[in-house]
């Protein structure tokens, strides 16, 4: 069983629709979540970090934990053609542990 | 703040030359940084772990002594490939984290792509 595994994708989705990206884990002492943000041929963008269960909001990005269940989810409101891209989720153990990355394409 | 820049973005070099990758981070000190590879459409893969003034760790699989990697300053880490093969092109990509700031995540690089001819 991988550590952390995401839905590659890819997800298209009408321009103004919510996008839920999802992530789950196996490791319970994970306490540290990220989700990165990139565009084709560049490296990945910081969008959202929280530490331990809860929601995080920052602008149009929520990022939300779920500890119990091991699920972690990022939700964009109102999403545009410039949230197309790869988003991955990140947590922190021993180690850094990266999900494959889903595929967004928001549709004008 | 947290920004992390790469050089060069796209080399071409020709099979069995080596080429360097520097990852400097501009307004933090990065303690740790990390090498990862990228193949299109594919995740990213680590590579090694380096802190400054200490030896990487390299993750297994990794040739350490085909990919060079040096810390020897807390805003500077370079990768060397040596004797660049074919098989050696794609996107490599640092990211650099400050443990003495008390927080975990890493900040990227933009990426290397490299091409051997």
């Amino acid at each position: 069983q991988k550590e952390v595994e995401q839905d590659p994708g890819p997800l298209s989705v009408p321009e103004g629709a919510i996008v839920s990206l999802n992530c789950t884990y196996s490791n319970s002492a994970f306490q540290y979540f990220m989700w990165y943000r990139q565009y084709s041929r560049k490296g990945p963008e910081l969008l959202m970090y929280t530490y331990s269960s809860g929601n995080k909001e920052d602008g149009r990005f929520t990022a939300q934990v779920d500890k119990s269940s091991k699920y972690i989810s990022l939700f964009i409101r109102d999403s545009q053609p410039s949230d197309s891209a790869t988003y991955l989720c990140a947590m922190m153990g021993n180690q850094f542990y990266f999900g494959t990355g889903t595929s967004l394409t928001v549709i004008p | 703040g947290a920004v992390v820049s790469q050089h060069p973005s796209w080399v071409i070099c020709k099979s069995g030359t080596s080429v360097k990758i520097e990852c400097r981070s501009l307004d933090f000190q990065a303690t740790t940084m990390f090498w990862y590879r990228q193949f299109p459409k594919q995740s990213l893969m680590l590579m090694a772990t380096s802190n400054e003034g200490s030896k990487a760790t390299y993750e297994q699989g990794v040739e350490k002594d085909k990919f060079l990697i040096n810390h020897a300053s807390l805003t500077l880490s370079t990768l060397t490939v040596t004797s660049a093969h074919p098989e050696d092109s794609s996107f490599y990509i640092c990211s650099a984290r400050d443990l003495t700031s008390g927080r975990y995540e890493q900040y990227f690089g933009p990426g290397t792509r490299l091409t051997v001819t």
